[in-house]
């Protein structure tokens, strides 16, 4: 059964570097891309971006300047910085097994119960 | 791409059927003829969870009261017989080009 599990600070300063990581199980980390979505309080979804285990990554442009993602295969885990953060980046950052292949697509069939971040002084 | 739902709010009567409407502002229909809009539903408390993907194929273990259809730039999901455990908030999202979009969500509740 695969498992994704979120964790990270819970508060950030505004200014400060966010870092989450996504801990996978059950679950080859060079089978599918690894994506992160927020869902900030009172909003929908929001894509922040997604990385393939040979460090090929793809970012929402409105975050693309502040983000970085990078994969560690031999600890099965994902990681997310997002720095100089404000108050518009407080929300659930959840990550999320995403299997788009060359000959077949099957979504974000697998999200992690997501971690609270707030950004306050 | 941008996408946008409707309604933004369904009240449902447990046993009817629900529709929710999808739109996108381009086509989603790729030159290898599927249709890359997923549905997700989140429910109260939960992560999201994917029901639809390719615009009409349920994911593993969605039950078939659940069904998606729709071509280009608009798509539709239909519940058949809608369940009290349906409620939450159904996105739709692009997964044609990058940045992949959702759209608003439509807030699924019981009357």
């Amino acid at each position: 059964q695969v498992q994704l599990q979120e964790s990270g600070p819970g508060l950030v300063k505004p200014s400060e570097t966010l870092s989450l990581t996504c801990n996978v199980s059950g679950a080859s980390m060079t089978s599918s891309y690894w994506s992160w979505i927020r869902k900030p309080p009172g909003k929908g979804l929001e894509w922040i971006g997604y990385l393939f285990h040979t460090g090929r990554t793809d970012y929402n442009p409105s975050l693309r300047s502040r983000l970085t993602m990078s994969v560690d295969t031999s600890k099965n885990q994902v990681s997310l910085k997002l720095n100089s953060v404000t108050a518009a980046d407080t929300a659930v950052y959840y990550c999320a097994r995403y299997r788009d292949y060359a000959e077949s697509y099957f979504g974000m069939d697998v999200w992690g119960q997501g971690t609270t971040v707030t950004v306050s002084s | 791409i941008v996408m946008t739902q409707s309604p933004l709010y369904l009240p449902v009567t447990p046993g009817e059927p629900a529709s929710i409407s999808c739109r996108s502002s381009h086509s989603l229909l790729h030159t290898n003829e599927n249709n890359y809009l997923d549905w997700y539903l989140q429910k109260p408390g939960q992560s999201p969870q994917l029901l639809i993907s390719l615009g009409s194929n349920r994911a593993s273990g969605v039950p078939d009261r659940f069904s998606g259809s729709g071509s280009g730039t608009d798509f539709t999901l239909k519940i058949s017989r809608v369940e009290a455990e349906d409620v939450g908030v159904y996105y739709c999202m692009q997964a044609l080009h990058t940045p992949l979009a959702f759209g608003p969500g439509t807030k699924v509740e019981i009357k």
